[in-house]
């Protein structure tokens, strides 16, 4: 099983500013790699695909990158709507998630 | 517009069954693979099953492989997941999700079903 871990568990950041979260898998998924995006009893929400390609409707200001085994999800001026948990996922053998990065507001 | 609406959810004894379904709409069912994505309270998302479009290829999570069932009907457009054998780690929100092909993500989800297994 690839096993995808995700840094850090929760990130303060300021209205605004920009924040990063990262992705780590355990072996190479080359690209097939997902971002969702989770508010309190809702369903995950598909952010990034392709670990670089934004889903329909998604702002400009998420963004993706990486490759292989190291991924960057990076919120540029972040607005209110944004705070909640980030999923990762690879879909490359089989499905496995990350446990998420919760992005609080400091 | 994609649509999908878990129902069946509720409160069951361990070692017993439930029976999970998913409507959809807004699509052509039969062309795309459906998935069950499970969420335990607090804590993170777990990929449970999936099946093919034609219903002729399914997988498990080794957690649940043995127990669990996942099936569709094409005429209705309705994915379904047989719980056998809960148990009190079986808790959790079941999502249904849609697939387009082998190497995708899963979009979009329903807004889910709880299953609550007491011990």
């Amino acid at each position: 099983e690839i096993v995808m871990t995700q840094s850090p568990a929760t990130l303060s950041v300021s209205p605004g500013e920009s924040a990063t979260l990262s992705c780590r898998a355990s072996q190479s998924v080359s690209s097939n790699l997902a971002w969702y995006q989770q508010k309190p009893g809702q369903a995950p929400r598909l952010l990034i695909y392709g670990a670089s390609t934004r889903a329909t409707g998604i702002p400009a200001r998420f963004s993706g990158s990486g490759s292989g085994t190291e991924f960057t999800l990076t919120i540029s001026s972040l607005q209110s709507e944004d705070f909640a948990v980030y999923y990762c996922q690879q879909y490359n053998h089989w499905y496995t998630f990350g446990q998420g990065t919760k992005l609080e507001i400091k | 517009e994609v649509q999908l609406l878990e129902s069946g959810g509720g409160l069951v004894q361990s070692g017993g069954s439930l029976r999970l379904s998913c409507a959809a709409s807004g699509f052509m069912f039969n062309r795309y693979a459906m998935n069950w994505v499970r969420q335990a309270p607090g804590k993170g998302l777990e990929w449970v099953s999936s099946i093919s479009g034609s219903g002729d290829y399914t997988d498990y999570a080794d957690s649940v492989k043995g127990r669990f069932t996942i099936s569709r009907d094409n005429s209705k457009s309705v994915l379904s997941l047989q719980m056998n054998s809960l148990r009190a780690e079986d808790t959790a929100v079941y999502y249904c999700a849609k697939r387009d092909s082998s190497n995708s993500p899963f979009d979009p989800w329903g807004r889910g079903t709880l299953v609550t297994v007491s011990s």
